[in-house]
């Protein structure tokens, strides 16, 4: 069964500090994995995008891993801020339909204080 | 910013009547979902188009009805609302192609059936 699990649930950090998402997927065949920044009460936004081939991608002060070997992937924070508190969604895609079917996780919430 | 946008955003409404959420986008693209997202929960696909009179039910049942005459609208139709209707509800849409999965979210709407 494809699945997508995400740790921790949720998270509280100062403002400044750093942190980690965790992503475990079970989806094959692999097509893609995206992280999504979701505000409270908006659609998703995505963050970032990486195919089998690629390990890390960067944008800003977001940078996801990862590896395809363990079906693992991260989403490190650096230097948050009060904006960053949000629902962040690991999302895999598979290349075994034509809808390019999404497997979505039930996103770690992240809130960030002053 | 993606462009794509959904009305209402909040709808409050009694039991048994019938709405219509309306969804339209301007980037052209032939996908159009429909998701349906409880709070600390994932996404749920409930409806999808590969493009125009084409409409399929998503992995999760929903007693919802959708169209495709125009490209750009993908409006959702629920005849008789229930409080178990009560949810967030977000479109989407991508454009075709293996390396074009990246859905692009609407703000969503938040429905209440009391």
């Amino acid at each position: 069964k494809n699945q997508v699990e995400q740790s921790p649930q949720s998270l509280i950090i100062l403002e400044g500090k750093n942190c980690t998402l965790q992503c475990n997927y079970t989806v094959s065949p692999f097509s893609n994995l995206r992280w999504y920044k979701q505000d409270t009460g908006r659609g998703p936004v995505s963050l970032t995008i990486m195919t089998f081939s690629e390990n890390t991608k960067s944008n800003g002060r977001y940078t996801a891993t990862l590896d395809a070997d363990t079906k693992q992937s991260s989403l490190h924070i650096t230097a948050s801020q009060l904006s960053d508190s949000a629902s962040y969604i690991c999302v895999v895609s598979d290349r075994g339909s034509t809808l390019g079917r999404l497997y979505f996780g039930r996103g770690t919430q992240l809130t960030v204080w002053p | 910013e993606a462009d794509i946008y959904q009305t209402p955003r909040y709808l409050v409404i009694g039991t048994g009547k019938k709405i219509t959420l309306e969804c339209s986008q301007t980037m052209g693209h032939d996908k159009m979902y429909w998701y349906q997202q409880d709070p600390g929960m994932e996404l749920h696909l409930i409806h999808y188009s590969y493009g125009v009179n084409s409409t399929e039910k998503g992995d999760l049942s929903s007693e919802s009805t959708v169209s495709r005459i125009r490209t750009e609208h993908f409006p959702l139709t629920l005849e008789s609302a229930r409080p178990s209707h009560t949810s967030q509800y977000l479109c989407a849409s991508s454009g075709s192609g293996p390396s074009n999965n990246e859905q692009f979210f609407g703000p969503g709407t938040r429905l209440t059936v009391l």
